[in-house]
């Protein structure tokens, strides 16, 4: 157990609505990441967030959005969902701002978009 | 250019054998690359990291060997066991966006 949870665990949803993930870092971690894990994409970092601020941006569409909350628990926004939005969607965190620090993953969320 | 190449997309090895996997990289910005191990039906978790100033890494049975002229660098698992079953990710942080790019994966079963 790395200690981060991901709520839910399942999500069943049709095209175009929207739905929001939630990500609780472990304690005394200040940075969390969020990928996408899909089996046409791979594995993708889409944004990190240091003590509620964006720290860094990667392949994260405009329809998604995210945000870190003042209890650093953060939530990823994903809107206007298309098929090929289904994928695992895990969450990490990590002490400092630094990328290189080490990165403890959460069990991910798995979104099923119909 | 942000791209990560890693090979082979399987392996298959026996128990007590040398497991490798290769990754190859093109951004001379990329400045972390870590490892991960991923079981299924959990996330991944970091194995192993370098970075570009050190050549090798060793930590117990794996370690990572970096080409910085090749832009190459890969991951050595020594006398692999059945546990050691699981997709394995390289990935590169790139210096200025802080940004993570990972490899396709690579699914390792070693057999008893």
């Amino acid at each position: 157990d790395s200690g981060v949870t991901q709520t839910p665990k399942h999500l069943i949803t049709a095209t175009g609505q929207r739905v929001t993930l939630r990500c609780s870092p472990r304690s005394g971690d200040l940075s969390v990441y969020w990928y996408q894990q899909s089996l046409d994409q791979g594995l993708q970092f889409l944004i990190q967030y240091y003590n509620g601020e964006e720290r860094a941006k990667g392949n994260i569409l405009e329809r998604f959005s995210a945000q870190q909350f003042p209890d650093l628990h953060s939530e990823l926004n994903l809107s206007s969902l298309e098929l090929g939005d289904s994928a695992l969607y895990f969450c990490a965190s990590s002490v400092g701002a630094s990328g290189s620090n080490e990165q403890f993953f959460g069990p991910g969320t798995r979104l099923t978009v119909l | 250019q942000q791209q990560v190449k890693q090979s082979p997309q399987s392996l298959i090895v026996q128990k007590g054998g040398i497991s490798i996997i290769n990754c190859a990289y093109e951004n001379t910005a990329f400045d972390y690359f870590p490892w991960y191990q991923q079981f299924p039906g959990k996330g991944p978790a970091l194995l192993i990291a370098i970075r570009p100033d050190v050549s090798e890494k060793k930590e117990g049975r794996f370690t990572i060997s970096f080409n910085k002229s090749a832009k190459q660098f890969s991951l050595h698992i020594m006398d692999s066991q059945p546990g050691d079953s699981a997709t394995y990710f390289c990935a590169a942080k790139d210096n200025y966006g802080q940004n993570f790019v990972f490899g396709p994966g690579t699914r390792l079963s070693v057999l008893p």
